[in-house]
């Protein structure tokens, strides 16, 4: 089983949907958890932090459920320009700290 | 504007040349990384680099070998690469800490073609 796992897509969808995507990890002892987006031959950006209490952005919704080992993002509203690879990221501090990307989703928001 | 800077951003390298691939971070961190990525995969960690000590190394081929002089400035330094070695190298940096968080932060990355 992987470390960090999300459901590759893609994820077609019109705008102005609503799109979620989850991410499942292993390590029950993980400690902090981000989402990264990643456009077209560009590096990843960290577009959020993940907190326990889930935490909003705008249209972005991050929760986290530690229970189940997953977290997941909410989209509202789709724009064209959320169209990017979104990147779960898992934090462990468990004989040193290890950061493990997920392997990401891919979104493309169409008009 | 990125707080992690990479040159060159373009290289096309012969599987003879030797050829160095250079990171310098503006945000005081701890932490420095090397990631590849290649067409369609995932990211994958090469190495990491803390208070300028490896501290992680994926049994990345010995054609790769990367240098920390400083907690600001790394390299990968390139020779006798393979055609399959051509992918987007991603640097990265982050503020290491125990209590939460360890946010990366990469920068714009180093396209290599291996030829």
């Amino acid at each position: 089983r992987k470390e960090v796992e999300q459901d590759p897509g893609p994820f077609n969808v019109p705008e102005g949907a609503t799109v979620a995507f989850n991410c499942t990890y292993s390590n029950s002892a993980s400690q902090s958890f981000f989402w990264y987006r990643q456009d077209c031959r560009k590096e990843p950006k960290l577009l959020m932090s993940v907190y326990s209490s889930g935490n909003e952005d705008g249209r972005f919704t991050a929760q986290l459920n530690r229970a189940s080992q997953y977290i997941s993002l909410l989209i509202r509203d789709s724009k064209l320009s959320d169209s990017a690879t979104y990147l779960c990221v898992v934090n462990s501090y468990t004989g040193g700290f290890k950061t493990i990307f997920g392997a990401g989703t891919r979104l493309f928001v169409k008009a | 504007e990125t707080g992690v800077t990479q040159t060159p951003r373009h290289l096309v390298m012969g599987m003879t040349n030797k050829k160095s691939l250079k990171c310098e971070q503006h945000l005081g961190h701890n932490a420095m990384y090397w990631y590849k990525q290649s067409a369609k995969k995932p990211l994958e960690l090469m190495f990491v680099y803390s208070l300028e000590e490896r501290v992680e190394n994926n049994s990345v081929p010995s054609r790769f070998s990367p240098e920390c002089p400083n907690s600001s400035h790394l390299f990968l330094h390139l020779h006798t690469l393979q055609p399959e070695d051509s992918a987007l190298y991603l640097c990265a940096s982050s503020q290491v800490r125990t209590d939460s968080g360890n946010t990366i932060y990469f920068g714009e990355g180093s396209w290599l073609t291996v030829v």
